[in-house]
């Protein structure tokens, strides 16, 4: 089982700060995604990268790939009260067949 | 518009009782997934399913069942609930198994095994 490790696992700033969340594995994937959990609801994707390299922007959000597709990085810039959530990364690899292995994610709180 | 759901959204059960849990999508997707979400664990898996009578164990299979006897259905049962499996589970499902493709989730059941 390739494992991905999130840091932080918590993370808490004021509006308008920026930030950075990690997600770092000894293995390879052939793909990453991320998604976004609030609170009592399921985790929602915001992105798939799986181009070692790739860099996705989505508003203020930006998603980068690592050149050997083992780790990647979610920056928000000027984050807001909105972007509040439990960040998850999760990899796929092309024997996966559709399964996806989960970090334990990165609780951001962006506070008014 | 397409969704999928799960119920019922919380529950209490004492150990030994048998409990399943209902997830129904309606966006005709062949992949169903059962994963348990820990406080630092993240989402583990428990079984998935490609199709009608396809079944599989994930990682966390042990104690739990699921049955696939159509497209929009993949219940989940606890044998005989134990403690341990106080946990929030949530039901996901995928068209394919192309590395791009979108796990939908629901919105979570709250389970506590007394």
């Amino acid at each position: 089982t390739q494992l991905l490790e999130q840091s932080p696992q918590f993370l808490s700033i004021q509006e308008g700060e920026n930030l950075t969340v990690y997600c770092n594995s000894s293995s390879v994937f052939s793909s990453l995604q991320w998604y976004r959990q609030e609170p009592g609801e399921g985790p929602v994707l915001l992105v798939t990268v799986v181009t070692g390299g790739e860099v996705k922007k989505l508003k203020r959000l930006t998603f980068q790939f690592g050149d050997a597709r083992k780790d990647s990085s979610l920056h928000i810039t000027a984050a807001q009260p909105g972007d509040t959530g439990l960040y998850l990364c999760a990899g796929a690899t092309t024997d996966s067949w559709g399964k996806l292995q989960f970090g334990a994610g990165t609780q951001v709180v962006v506070t008014p | 518009d397409a969704e999928i759901t799960q119920s019922p959204r919380h529950k209490i059960t004492e150990t030994g009782r048998q409990v399943t849990l209902a997830c129904h999508q309606t966006w005709n997707h062949n992949n169903m997934f059962w994963y348990r979400q820990d406080l630092g664990h993240g989402l583990r898996l428990i079984h998935y399913s490609y199709g009608v009578h396809d079944t599989n164990k994930g990682e966390v299979s042990d104690g739990y069942s699921v049955s696939r006897s159509n497209t929009e259905d993949l219940p989940l049962t606890l044998e005989s609930a134990a403690s341990s499996q106080t946990s929030v589970y949530f039901c996901a499902s995928s068209l394919g198994t192309d590395l791009t493709d979108t796990q939908y989730f629901g919105p979570g059941t709250r389970l506590t095994v007394l």
